[in-house]
C-alpha cells in the first residue's frame, strides 16, 4: 500500500521566504507528527495533530513555523520569513493509533516519509 | 533533552553480527525502547521494540539490561544493505499518544 508521501523532496529558498511542506499520511492514520532533521542528527520533534486537532506544538523553534491539517489528512508546515538555521530535513510521520489486529503490526509504530530537504541560501 | 547516548559510528563484516549498544540511563519505568534505522535520503523505518524484555523479530533482536539503562539491537548476519544510520529511541507520553525522543545514531559500515 501507498506509504507517507512528502512534497517537495527539495527546496531551496533564499533567507526571507516563505516555505509550505507538504505531507500526505498513510489513509485513515488518526495521528501525524512533524519532526526537524539537521544535518548529522537524529530527528527533533516538532508538533503533532490528532485528526485536525494541533494537540502539541511544543517543539516549534519560533513563532515563524506553523502547521496545519484542517481536513484531518494532509498537513501542511509553513516556514515564514525563512532564515538559514531553517535549513534542515523536515520529516512526517502517522500513525493509527489502533490496536495491532494483523500479525506483525506494531502498536504506535511511526511511519515516516521520505522527507522535504530544505536549503536556506 | 537527549534520552539517548550511541556511538557515533561502527564498521562490521559481511555475515557477521552487528551489535549496536544504546544507553538510556534516564529511562522512566513505563517508557519504551525503539530502534529505526535510516537508509541515505529515505525516512527512518522501525526495526524493533521492547519493554524490558528481549524481544526476537524477523530482522533483529534486543537485548535490554535488567536495569533497563541500556540496550543492544543485534542484526544476526549483517548484510551489504544493512548499511545505514541506526536510531535508538525512547518512546515518552504526548496528550494521549506518544512521541520519539530520537539520539544521535549510530552509522553502520557493512564492509564486504
Amino acid at each position: 500500500g501507498a506509504g507517507v508521501s512528502q512534497s517537495p523532496r527539495y527546496k531551496v529558498a533564499k533567507r526571507g521566504q516563505d516555505v509550505a511542506l507538504r505531507c500526505d499520511p498513510i489513509s485513515g492514520h488518526v495521528s501525524l507528527f512533524w519532526y526537524q532533521q539537521a544535518l548529522g542528527q537524529g530527528p527533533e520533534f516538532l508538533t503533532y495533530f490528532q485528526n485536525e486537532a494541533q494537540l502539541d506544538k511544543s517543539g516549534l523553534p519560533s513563532d515563524r513555523f506553523f502547521a496545519e491539517r484542517p481536513e484531518g489528512s494532509v498537513s501542511t508546515l509553513k516556514i515564514q520569513r525563512t532564515q538559514q538555521e531553517d535549513s534542515a530535513v523536515y520529516l512526517c510521520a502517522s500513525s493509527s493509533e489502533r490496536r495491532p489486529r494483523l500479525a506483525g503490526e506494531v502498536y504506535n509504530e511511526q511511519f515516516f516519509g521520505p522527507g522535504t530537504r530544505l536549503t536556506v541560501l | 533533552d537527549a534520552k539517548t547516548t550511541q556511538p557515533t559510528s561502527m564498521d562490521c563484516a559481511e555475515g557477521r553480527a552487528a551489535n549496536l549498544p544504546c544507553n538510556h540511563s534516564t529511562i522512566s519505568g513505563n517508557e519504551y525502547v525503539y530502534w529505526y534505522r535510516q537508509i541515505h535520503s529515505q525516512g527512518p523505518q522501525y526495526i524493533i521494540h521492547g519493554l524490558k524484555n528481549n524481544e526476537t523479530n524477523e530482522m533483529a533482536s534486543l537485548i535490554i539490561t535488567e536495569d533497563r539503562k541500556s540496550s543492544t539491537l543485534i542484526l544476526p548476519h549483517a548484510t551489504l544493505r544493512d548499511t545505514a544510520v541506526y536510531y535508538c529511541i525512547v518512546r515518552v507520553p504526548l496528550s494521549g499518544t506518544y512521541k520519539y525522543i530520537f539520539g544521535t545514531g549510530t552509522r553502520l559500515k557493512v564492509l564486504a
